[in-house]
């Protein structure tokens, strides 16, 4: 199985803060990279999708970079619906697996 | 707009078997895979397995021993069993479309393994 770390694990930041969260891989997923924002009590929202790729409907201020086996997700300015917990998943192997989460907070 | 929605039991009795099932509406399941995902509460998130909609499945190996999936091409459902289960098999769980286009999840739905 392919294991996905994130860092950090949780965060507190202040509304504007620039947010970073990186992502990596066990081995090479070259782009096939997803994240998501899961509220309590919802189901996960795919926010950016193949590494890169913004989700349509997805503000701006969320992006994604990386390839292969390091991968990094940033809100340029942190507001407030964006408290939530981030999930990296991968689906270039069997079984699909996701990362432990960051939990984003506000300081 | 498509829609995913689960549905069963809540409560399942220990050494019992979990069955959920997932309705799709605003698309069709034909050519796709389809795949549950479960959550215990304050935890993350793990992917149980896909099937498509000829019926090949793919399971995560921790849990391939008790997982059967099906699906009904003329309901445009998909299935879940999970057999002999515990406590640490209580989770929400979700179903989703998580690759070959867009993606799509249902709200989720609790399953407790509970006496």
């Amino acid at each position: 199985d392919i294991q996905m770390t994130q860092s950090p694990s949780s965060l507190s930041a202040s509304v504007g803060d620039r947010v970073t969260i990186t992502c990596q891989a066990s081995q090479d997923i070259s782009n096939y990279l997803n994240w998501y924002q899961q509220k309590p009590g919802k189901a996960p929202k795919l926010l950016i999708y193949d590494s890169f790729n913004l989700e349509k409907g997805v503000p701006s201020r969320f992006s994604g970079s990386g390839s292969g086996t390091d991968f990094t997700f940033t809100i340029s300015s942190l507001q407030p619906e964006d408290i939530a917990t981030y999930y990296c998943h991968q689906y270039d192997s069997l079984p699909f697996t996701f990362g432990p989460g960051t939990k984003v907070d506000n300081k | 707009q498509v829609q995913l929605q689960e549905s069963g039991p809540g409560l399942v009795k220990p050494s019992e078997t979990l069955s959920l099932t997932c309705s799709v509406s605003g698309a069709s399941i034909i050519s796709y895979y389809w795949s549950w995902i479960r959550q215990p509460a304050g935890e993350g998130l793990e992917w149980i397995g896909r099937i498509s909609s000829s019926g090949n499945t793919n399971y995560n190996p921790s849990l391939k021993s008790r997982v059967i999936m099906s699906v009904d091409t003329s309901k445009n459902q998909f299935s879940l069993k999970l057999t002999s289960v515990t406590a640490a098999d209580t989770a929400m769980y979700y179903c989703a479309r998580l690759t070959g286009g867009p993606i799509y999840w249902g709200q989720g739905t609790l399953v407790t393994v509970s006496s």
